[in-house]
């Protein structure tokens, strides 16, 4: 069965600082990586996504994340954090032929200090 | 373009009475939707895979008696949580997968806005 972990619960950095978010995963094939945001009482946003292909991938608000096979990672990155920022993110996995089935870390919480 | 909504947004309700959340996909067709059940500052919890046209496939530990899906068409899924009770009470998100129009791309899952149940 496949999992997903984020070691850090919490998160705080300053506004302008860098930010990475870990994501470790357990899954026998190659996976579907998803990051994801949540504002509170809100639904979730798709960040960005891997399938295949380059490993560093590109997303919308200048996250970028990084697969890396031999650590079973994809890491969450963004070289300068907004107050806007401040959210719930999470990590998904999806099995291919897995029928869109997703299964996602605890999350972390992420705090900007001005 | 993907866009997934569900009404209502927030409900309250007595302890017993039924209540139905609504799952649409606005601008394109989904054969699957999945609901999810989020506890404050938890991750999602997938409760069940709602596939068009058949019945729904409960995760384990999920009262597919309680938590009633259906599915009736590519872009609405209800999720009805009967004779509702204060630990029922929980933040209900839907989202929208793939679908046979050719968006959203395969595994990928378009989210709700979410729904917060609170029952008396």
């Amino acid at each position: 069965a496949q999992s997903v972990t984020q070691p850090d619960i919490h998160i705080t950095v300053s506004e302008g600082a860098s930010l990475e978010l870990r994501c470790n995963y357990s899954y026998g094939a190659t996976p579907y990586l998803f990051w994801y945001v949540q504002s509170p009482g809100q639904g979730l946003q798709l960040l960005l996504k891997y399938f295949s292909g380059d490993t560093l991938v590109q997303g919308i608000k200048g996250f970028e994340a990084e697969f890396k096979r031999s650590q079973s990672s994809f890491n969450l990155r963004k070289p300068s954090v907004h107050w806007s920022d401040a959210a719930e993110y999470f990590c998904a996995v999806g099995a291919a032929g897995g029928g869109n089935k997703l299964t996602f870390g605890t999350g972390t919480q992420l705090k900007v200090e001005l | 373009g993907a866009v997934v909504s569900q009404h209502p947004s927030w409900v309250i309700c007595k302890s017993g009475t039924s209540v139905k959340i609504e799952c649409r996909s606005l601008d394109f067709q989904a054969t699957t939707m999945f609901w999810y059940r989020q506890f404050p500052k938890q991750s999602l919890m997938l409760m069940a895979t709602s596939n068009e046209g058949s019945k729904a496939t409960y995760e384990q530990g999920v009262e597919k008696d309680k938590f009633l899906i259906n599915h009736a068409s590519l872009t609405l899924s209800t999720l009805t949580v009967t004779s509702a009770h204060p630990e029922d009470s929980s933040f209900y998100i839907c989202s929208a997968g793939s679908g046979t129009s050719g968006r959203p791309s395969r595994n990928e899952q378009f989210f709700g806005p979410g729904t917060r149940l609170t029952v008396l």
